[in-house]
């Protein structure tokens, strides 16, 4: 079945970079999703990757995709306190015409001043 | 104004009540789901929706029912409420294109005493 793993919590220093990263467990996987929940929100798509892809650049954001070992990583450069929020990684199944997503437990980052 | 719009946003209720929680959404889309969050549980899919003749449970449907109104709306009932059942739950829809990205609500808090 599938399965996506993080860690519950990640504290960084102000203009440091954060590294989150995620395991997952269904090779068929088509696309992998990073989503951000900031308190009280619900959660919003930061970026996504396809997984014919290792690599994918955003501004501050870059996913890493490493497909054998099924492992997937945001790094956030130049942490803000505004990045302090909870990141649930995601991997997506087709199923029929749709995606159908799994989420992870989520990891919450802090940013210390 | 919200694309995706859940009511009520907080809930406070007793074991057995029956409880509805609303969404309504402006976003177009034919798939709607309900998720349940729990701390370091993540998102748990409860029932999806692919349009309005298409129901279907998801890893977590004991204890819940749905009913899909229109396209616009789909809404989550809790026949008789129990306290393992307070959590944060989700609303959300998905675009239909190649990405499954999904579009989420604010969240209703439901408490059961």
């Amino acid at each position: 079945g599938e399965d996506v793993e993080q860690s519950l919590f990640l504290s960084v220093r102000e203009g440091d970079s954060s590294v989150i990263n995620c395991t997952y467990t269904d090779s068929s996987s088509t696309y992998l999703y990073w989503y951000k929940q900031e308190p009280g929100a619900g959660l919003q798509l930061l970026t996504y990757i396809f997984s014919n892809m290792d690599m994918k650049q955003d501004q501050r954001l870059t996913v890493l995709l490493n497909k054998k070992d099924k492992h997937l990583s945001l790094r956030i450069a130049d942490t803000q306190t505004g990045d302090s929020a909870i990141y649930f990684c995601a991997e997506s199944i087709s199923s029929g015409s749709a995606r159908q997503l799994t989420f992870g437990s989520g990891t919450q980052l802090t940013v210390l001043p | 104004d919200a694309d995706v719009t859940q009511t009520p946003r907080n809930r406070i209720t007793k074991t057995g009540k029956r409880i509805m929680l609303e969404c309504s959404q402006t976003k177009g889309h034919d798939r709607m789901y309900w998720y349940r969050q729990d701390p370091g549980l993540g998102l748990r899919l409860i029932y999806y929706s692919f349009d309005v003749k298409d129901i279907n449970k998801g890893e977590i449907s004991d204890g819940y029912s749905v009913s899909r109104q229109a396209q616009a709306k789909f809404s989550l009932s809790l026949e008789s409420a129990i306290p393992n059942q307070t959590a944060l739950y989700f609303c959300a829809t998905q675009t239909s294109g190649r990405s499954g990205e999904l579009f989420f609500g604010e969240g209703s808090r439901l408490t059961v005493l």
